[in-house]
This record gives structure tokens, C-alpha cells and sequence, in this order.
């Protein structure tokens, strides 16, 4: 089975440009998560979708948002770009509940912000 | 405020070497705590889950140990292909968020 799929893999922006990323939960995960890495850190919390619906939001601000399609897959977007928001964005799903406890990652998208 | 904190930053190990890993969590009610293990260039890894003092969890060569404020991550006779950065998360019993240290690398060296 495949594992948890990410769009793009790199992705290089400019400041106050709009940026859209998609992940593809494992067949069958319901829920699907955001998180953001700056380097040298762990990951930090922006979102959580379950059967469609917005389960969690971070301590994030209003340029970000998310949703989550029928089919399970999710997107992230991130509206005027900052230098700030340069990390590894990740995607994260679990099977059947929203109860995280045990989360399967993709390998992130890499955004340059310059 | 949950947080979490681990140490060391890095570690660098001769190949069987044994070690621990230190994750220090203060959380207003634990629901559990998680280990990762992530590789360069990539996603977290599920190494354990540890729901309660006492428990422990065994993969390999890894032991995970579980206090009232602390997790660790034993490392026995480690080889170089455990060479990468493992990350703790705690759960509070208030919502199903995690939260993450910033994690310890580890370097086995041949």
C-alpha cells in the first residue's frame, strides 16, 4: 500500500505570494493533519481534518487554512507569504479515529520562502 | 503551558555504544507520550506509544521507559543505521493534539 503522499516535494515563493499544498492520506485514514517544522525543531500543530470536518486548529494566523475532499485528501493553504513561514510542511494520517494515536507522515513539502 | 523538552541536542556514539535519551514533559493531564524517529529528508517514523508510569516498550534495540515527568529512549548497542533525530510528543487528556519536542539527534559512528 502507499504511504501518505505530498505535492510538492520543494516549492520556492516569494513574500506575499500565495502558496497550496496536498497531501494523500493511506487508503482508508480518515483523518488527516497539518504540521509545520522549522529546521532544528519539532513539528508544530496547524491542523486536523476528520470525516471533512476541521477537528483542531494551532496557535496559527488566518493566512492559513485547510480542508479536506471527500476522498480524504487535504489541502493546505497559505496566503501572504512571510520569510517566517520557510519550513518543512507535513502531512500526517491515522486510521479510522481522530485520536492520533499513532500518526503515519509523508515526507513533507520543503517551502523556500524569499 | 504543556511542554516538552529533551536532551541531549546531539549525541554522538561509537557503534555499540549504549545510551539513553532524555524527554521531560510537564502536561496538565497525560494521555500518553510518543516516540519518532525521523530521517533526514523525511517524515516522523511511529517507534511507541506509553500510556502510564511504569510502562514500558521494547523494539529492537530500543527500550522506551515511562516516570511522572520524564520518558526515556535506551539505546542498546546501537549500529550506525540508528543514526537520526528521535522526537517525543505528549498527548493531554484535554484534546488529541501533540505536543513536540524539539528532539535529540543522534549520530552512530563505524
Amino acid at each position: 500500500d502507499a504511504g501518505v503522499t505530498q505535492s510538492p516535494t520543494h516549492l520556492i515563493k516569494t513574500r506575499g505570494q500565495h502558496v497550496t499544498l496536498r497531501c494523500s492520506p493511506i487508503s482508508g485514514h480518515k483523518s488527516v493533519s497539518w504540521y509545520q517544522q522549522v529546521l532544528g525543531q519539532g513539528p508544530q500543530f496547524i491542523f486536523q481534518y476528520y470525516e471533512k470536518e476541521e477537528r483542531g486548529r494551532g496557535n496559527f494566523p488566518d493566512r492559513f487554512s485547510a480542508r479536506q475532499f471527500p476522498n480524504y485528501s487535504s489541502e493546505l493553504n497559505v496566503n501572504a507569504l512571510l520569510l517566517g513561514d520557510s519550513a518543512l510542511y507535513l502531512c500526517a494520517s491515522s486510521p479510522r479515529t481522530a485520536t492520533n494515536e499513532k500518526l503515519f507522515f509523508g515526507s513533507g513539502t520543503q517551502l523556500s520562502v524569499l | 503551558e504543556d511542554q516538552v523538552t529533551q536532551s541531549p541536542e546531539a549525541l554522538r556514539l561509537q557503534e555499540g555504544e549504549s545510551s539513553s535519551l532524555n524527554c521531560s514533559y510537564t502536561v496538565s493531564g497525560l494521555r500518553g507520550l510518543f516516540w519518532y524517529r525521523q530521517d533526514p529528508g523525511k517524515g516522523p517514523e511511529f517507534l511507541f506509544t506509553l500510556y502510564s508510569a511504569g510502562e514500558e516498550k521494547e523494539k529492537e534495540r530500543l527500550k522506551a521507559t515511562l516516570t511522572k515527568k520524564e520518558s526515556f529512549l535506551h539505546i542498546t548497542a546501537p549500529k550506525p543505521e540508528d543514526s537520526a533525530t528521535y522526537l517525543c510528543a505528549v498527548q493531554a487528556k484535554k484534546d488529541y493534539q501533540l505536543i513536540w519536542g524539539a528532539g535529540t539527534k543522534l549520530i552512530i559512528k563505524p
